[in-house]
């Protein structure tokens, strides 16, 4: 157990609709980050929060956006979803110095 | 641009023998390197890792070997057990941002 939680584990909706992923970090950590892994894919950076602020971007669609709230936990929204958005989305945390802790991951199905 | 490269998409090792993964980098800004193990609807769990400025760093059966002039580094593990037969991903990245992964090597553990 990483005690990085992730909810829900599976998701399944239809083309167009927005969903949320919720992410919560190990206890002390301060950085959340998402990453996704397509099919037969390795993991891609999404984003990264530290404290609440926004710190890096990678290939983040502008359909998709998140943010980390008071309590450190980070919540990942999806809009407007694409048949091409069904993915393995996962989330890690990690303290300043030191290797990043991910959640067991949210199955997203579009249908 | 694939930043990390995992060349060997799966390896098969008798048990009680030494396994051997591979990674290669281009990208010379990076300064740690990690090893994750990966089962089935799990997330990848951090196995070991290397900061830039050693070129060897061992924890139980597992080694990781680093050779900065190659841009390239393994992870070793002896003895092999059924247990290790999960995907074995490379990571990278420098001050303590996004990681960037390889594309995962299946490691299968043969009795």
């Amino acid at each position: 157990d990483s005690g990085v939680t992730q909810t829900p584990k599976h998701l399944i909706t239809a083309t167009g609709q927005r969903v949320t992923l919720r992410c919560s970090p190990r206890s002390g950590d301060l950085s959340v980050y998402w990453y996704q892994q397509s099919l037969d894919q390795g993991l891609q950076f999404l984003i990264q929060y530290y404290n609440g602020e926004e710190r890096a971007k990678g290939n983040i669609l502008e359909r998709f956006s998140a943010q980390q709230f008071p309590d450190l936990h980070s919540e990942l929204n999806l809009s407007s979803l694409e048949l091409g958005d069904s993915a393995l989305y996962f989330c890690a945390s990690s303290v300043a110095e030191g290797p990043q802790h991910f959640g067991d991951g949210t199955r997203l199905s579009i249908l | 641009d694939q930043q990390v490269k995992q060349n060997s998409p799966s390896l098969s090792v008798q048990e009680g023998r030494i396994s051997i993964l591979n990674c290669d980098y281009t990208n010379s800004m990076f300064d740690y390197f990690l090893w994750y193990k990966k089962y089935p609807a799990e997330g990848p769990t951090f196995l070991i890792s290397i900061s830039s400025i050693k070129d060897k760093n061992e924890d139980g059966r597992f080694t990781v070997f680093l050779n900065k002039s190659a841009k390239h580094l393994s992870l070793h593990i002896v003895p092999s057990q059924p247990g290790d037969s999960a995907v074995y991903f490379c990571a990278a990245n420098f001050g303590n941002e996004k990681l960037t992964f390889g594309t995962g090597t299946r490691l299968t553990i043969i009795p």
